[in-house]
C-alpha cells in the first residue's frame, strides 16, 4: 500500500498570497496524483488530475506539479473562496490512498 | 450537470446492517464505475470499494477493512449505486461518499456524503 503524507495539515493565508500544499508518496507513482477541494457539507471538487492537469472549469490560479514521489498543489493569488479543505489522492495502485488533508483558512 | 447524492445514513447499533444509496443524474450511469469512500476526523479519507460497469463485467473490489461485510451493487435502470453494510462496528462510523470513476480510473465527481454513526 502506498502511503501519502500531506503537509501542512493547517495553514492560514491572506488574499493574494501564493499557497503551496505538498503530498509525498511512499513509492514512485509516476504522475498518478490528483487534488480535490472540499467545503463543509458540499461535494468534493476535482481540481487537478495526473499531477499537473487542471480540470476543466477550475480557475487557472490553481496548478499542480511533481512526478514520482513529490507533488505540490499551488494556488496563486489566493481568493477568499479558496478557503477549504484540500486533499490529494494517489491512484497508481490499489488501494487508492489519500493524504491527511490540509485545512486552508483565510486570514 | 453531473450530480451524485448519498442517502441512508443514520444511527445504527453495532452488529446491525444499513444500506446507503447513491442517486445520480446528468450522465449515462451504465457507462461508469462507481466507488465508495469514507472519512473520519481521525483516519481521514479511506477508499471502501468500487463496482465496475456491467459492460466491463461489473466486478467489485473492497478494502480489506470492509471485505466480507460490505457489498456494493448498482441498478442501472435507476442510476443508483448502493453500499450494503453488515455487521457494523463502531469503527465504521464515518461520513460516506460515492464518486464516479473517470476514464483514467480515478474518482472525479463526488456526492456531499451521508453520515453513519454506529453506536449503542
Amino acid at each position: 500500500e502506498t502511503t501519502v503524507s500531506q503537509s501542512p495539515t493547517f495553514m492560514s493565508a491572506t488574499p493574494g498570497d501564493k499557497v503551496n500544499i505538498s503530498c509525498k508518496a511512499s513509492q514512485d507513482i509516476d504522475d498518478d496524483m490528483n487534488w480535490y477541494q472540499q467545503k463543509p457539507g458540499k461535494a468534493a471538487i476535482f481540481i487537478i488530475k495526473e499531477a499537473t492537469t487542471l480540470v476543466p472549469g477550475i480557475p487557472p490560479r490553481f496548478s499542480g506539479s511533481g512526478y514520482g514521489t513529490d507533488f505540490t498543489l499551488t494556488i496563486n493569488n489566493m481568493e477568499p473562496e479558496d478557503a477549504a479543505y484540500y486533499f490529494c489522492l494517489q491512484h497508481d495502485n490499489f488501494p487508492w490512498t489519500f493524504g491527511q488533508g490540509t485545512k486552508l483558512e483565510i486570514k | 450537470e453531473v450530480q451524485l447524492v448519498e442517502s441512508g445514513g443514520g444511527l445504527v447499533q453495532p452488529g446491525r446492517s444499513l444500506r446507503l444509496s447513491c442517486v445520480t443524474s446528468g450522465f449515462t450511469f451504465e457507462d461508469y464505475a462507481l466507488s465508495w469512500f469514507r472519512q473520519t476526523p481521525g483516519k481521514g479519507l479511506e477508499w471502501v470499494g468500487f463496482i465496475r460497469s456491467e459492460a466491463a463485467g461489473g466486478a467489485k473490489e473492497y478494502a480489506a477493512s470492509v471485505n466480507g461485510r460490505f457489498t456494493i451493487s448498482r441498478d442501472d435502470s435507476k442510476s443508483i449505486a448502493y453500499l450494503q453494510m453488515y455487521s457494523l462496528k463502531s469503527e465504521d462510523s464515518a461520513m460516506y461518499y460515492c464518486s464516479r470513476v473517470e476514464r483514467g480510473w480515478y474518482p472525479g465527481y463526488w456526492g456531499p456524503g451521508t453520515r453513519v454513526i454506529v453506536s449503542s
